[in-house]
């Protein structure tokens, strides 16, 4: 059963600052991770895809990397601001989940960008 | 851009009440999902139907809940008996294809079982 573990739970840094989010996964043979944002009591807002084939994608300030092999995953913020403060995700299509191609998600990271 | 859009946004209901919460897919997607989010928990997978028919279920998808496809727009999860426990955001999503695809949530219905 795959299983998505995210670190840290929380951080907290100045603005400014660039900043690396870790999601590990149990399982490697996944089709796609896909990264989201969610605001307080919000929903969830896809921020990239990335396929199982891809090392990387990249949206403005934010890149997300992909090891497959070793089952992790990174989420780099550049130049953080306060309006970045949100809990970030990090979900995977299993290959062993048969034709319904469901997330699976990790509990996510709260980050809070200080002004 | 398309959208997959919920309603309502917010539902408040009784223990014992029957409850239908409402999406619509984005309308060439062939794959529908549900999903809950406790508060302070994980987004946990409900059940996912495909050409019709309920392709995969979680545990927690016991004979409480069901899901239609009604007409060729609208996507339903029925919980016939709520519990406390039912209280939680509701995610729909959809893809259009299979597992190399974008999954596209809505903003969710907050359920709130008193």
């Amino acid at each position: 059963k795959q299983e998505v573990t995210q670190i840290p739970a929380a951080l907290s840094v100045p603005e400014g600052e660039n900043l690396v989010l870790n999601c590990s996964f149990t399982d490697s043979a996944i089709y796609n991770l896909q990264w989201f944002r969610q605001d307080p009591g919000k929903g969830l807002t896809s921020l990239l895809l990335i396929q199982s084939s891809q090392r990387e994608q990249t949206s403005g300030r934010l890149n997300a990397s992909l090891d497959k092999s070793s089952g992790r995953s990174t989420l780099y913020i550049a130049a953080s601001q306060p309006g970045d403060s949100a809990t970030y995700l990090c979900a995977v299509v299993d290959m062993g989940g048969g034709s319904n191609y469901k997330l699976t998600f990790g509990k996510g990271t709260l980050l809070t960008v200080n002004p | 851009e398309p959208e997959v859009t919920q309603t309502p946004s917010h539902q408040v209901t009784q223990m014992g009440q029957e409850v239908i919460l409402r999406c619509v897919p984005i309308s060439n997607h062939l794959y529908f999902y549900w999903y809950r989010q406790i508060l302070g928990q994980k987004v946990e997978f409900l059940v996912s139907f495909y050409n019709n028919e309920i392709s995969e279920k979680s545990e927690i998808f016991d004979d409480q809940f069901s899901v239609e496809r009604p007409d060729g727009s609208n996507f339903t999860l029925k919980i016939r008996s709520t519990k406390l426990e039912d209280s939680a955001m509701y995610f729909c999503a959809s893809r259009k294809g299979g597992g190399y695809y974008e999954q596209y949530f809505g903003p969710g219905t907050r359920l709130t079982v008193t």
